[in-house]
């Protein structure tokens, strides 16, 4: 139990265009999902929570113009990433809070690898 | 959240135990200790947590000093699988916000 996924697994996409990356929870209900940056060599950063049904909340620094986050329904999350610069080029992931399970467990995805040519 | 101190990197023969351990002395009362960790290229794994007791599960244990000040995650039988990025991260729980990741362990697993 406890699986997350995350589609696409990596993406290229040219400069200037915009990404989606989907984040589902597949056998528990998530009302809070996570989305975090890593960039090679580096921790894993926050970058923002997202909760079913309302805005997401965004770290300080994160632009929320920029990565535009949805949580439509209690398994998915999604992640656009507007007008992409070779900056952008990372790896994004996703992790939910199954509440249920007691603690607050976090459980993630696999990743998205994402290129900006 | 308590400040969590780990050694950057260990090695760790093929078979035997992988003893991983943080240093948190900061800690509060209500503070858990969780174990996680990230295989290259993929997203990070859930492995264990606890508050004051000692707990084991089927992928660890974690042993919690009486103090509570430093705990030391157990990997059994290590295998080459368990080569990984280990974080130990250390909160009050349950609470609704994101994980914030340290620099963690860099755990090789020697054949």
């Amino acid at each position: 139990g406890a699986v997350v996924s995350q589609h696409p697994s990596r993406v290229i996409c040219k400069s200037g265009t915009s990404v989606k990356i989907e984040c589902r929870s597949l056998d528990f209900q998530a009302t809070t999902m996570f989305w975090y940056r890593q960039f090679p060599k580096k921790s894993l950063m926050l970058m923002a929570t997202s909760n079913e049904g309302s805005k997401a909340t965004y770290e300080q620094g994160v632009e929320k113009d920029k990565f535009l986050i949805n949580h439509a329904s209690l398994t998915l999350s999604t992640l656009t990433v507007t007008s992409a610069h070779p900056e952008d080029s990372s790896f994004y992931i996703c992790s939910a809070r199954d509440a249920a399970r007691g603690a607050d467990t976090q459980y993630f995805g696999p990743g998205t690898r994402l290129t900006v040519l | 959240d308590a400040k969590t101190t780990q050694p950057p990197s260990m090695d760790c023969a093929e078979g035997r135990a992988a003893n991983l351990p943080c240093n948190h002395s900061t800690i509060s009362g209500n503070e858990y200790v969780y174990w996680y960790r990230q295989i290259h290229s993929q997203g990070p794994q859930y492995i264990i947590h606890g508050l004051k007791n000692n707990e084991t599960n089927e992928m660890a244990s974690l042993i919690i000093t009486e103090d509570r000040k430093s705990s030391t995650l157990i990997l059994p039988h290590a295998t080459l699988r368990d080569t990984a990025v280990y974080y130990c991260i250390v909160r009050v729980s349950p609470r609704a916000d994101g994980l914030t990741f340290g620099k963690g362990t860099h755990l090789i697993i020697q054949p």
